[in-house]
């Protein structure tokens, strides 16, 4: 059983558009949701993180939006460039300590084109 | 980077063989989580070790062991290898305690099993 499913499997975007990638949990115990990047030959690393108690954050480019409602988050990357080409995952787990494994979603290849 | 190191960077092993990863965590971290990522998809979590001792496992074969040193450095063993087994095997380092959320990877240690 997955239980963070993420789509698309991959993204095609113009430079200067707009990415969107979206996922959906199903354990309503999460409640620390990061996004990584990962580039080809390295580990992920952690791009940026919400907590459901607010809707959105923000962090320059990038943008969580989470409907905890709907168990529903997604990343908004704006003014997309050449260098964001890479696979992205999202993750949730339960955000006590630190301890607790990270769920991670099968991941989308973003690739943004001049 | 985020301090996080792995070793060795890859390696070929024969079916049936045993193999043995290492991670050496962040600098203050005390905790080493491992993840198995195969090719296409995203990571899944093998076993946490917390101050020596494993704290919490995914769904893997004994078969699928660790270790966590004084200095909070950590091994995984594989035996009896089969073909499946080939992925990207990651450690991710973090220091547990209330708030302390944040997981960092290392670049992982690709593994094929022939």
């Amino acid at each position: 059983q997955q239980q963070v499913k993420q789509s698309p499997q991959s993204l095609i975007v113009q430079k200067g558009g707009i990415s969107i990638i979206n996922c959906a949990y199903e354990n309503t115990a999460f409640d620390y949701f990061p996004w990584y990047q990962q580039f080809p030959g390295k580990g992920p690393a952690l791009l940026i993180a919400i907590r459901p108690d607010v809707s959105e954050k923000k962090e320059g480019r990038f943008t969580i939006s989470f409907n905890k409602s709907a168990k529903q988050f997604s990343l908004h990357i704006m003014d997309s460039q050449p260098g964001d080409s890479a696979t992205y995952f999202c993750a949730a787990t339960i955000g006590n300590s630190g301890n607790t494994p990270l769920v991670f979603g099968k991941g989308t290849r973003l690739s943004v084109i001049a | 980077e985020t301090g996080v190191t792995q070793s060795p960077t890859h390696l070929i092993k024969t079916r049936g063989q045993q193999v043995t990863l290492r991670c050496s965590s962040q600098s203050g971290h005390n905790t080493v989580s491992w993840y198995q990522q195969a090719l296409g998809q995203g990571p899944q979590f093998i076993f946490q070790y917390y101050r020596e001792e494993e704290n919490g496992r995914g769904n893997f074969p004994p078969r699928f062991s660790g270790l966590q040193f004084p200095n909070y450095s950590s091994e995984l063993n594989v035996n009896a290898l089969e073909l499946d087994d080939s992925a990207l095997y990651l450690c991710a380092s973090s220091l547990a305690g209330p708030g302390r959320l944040v997981q960092y990877f290392g670049p992982g240690t690709r593994l094929t099993v022939t």
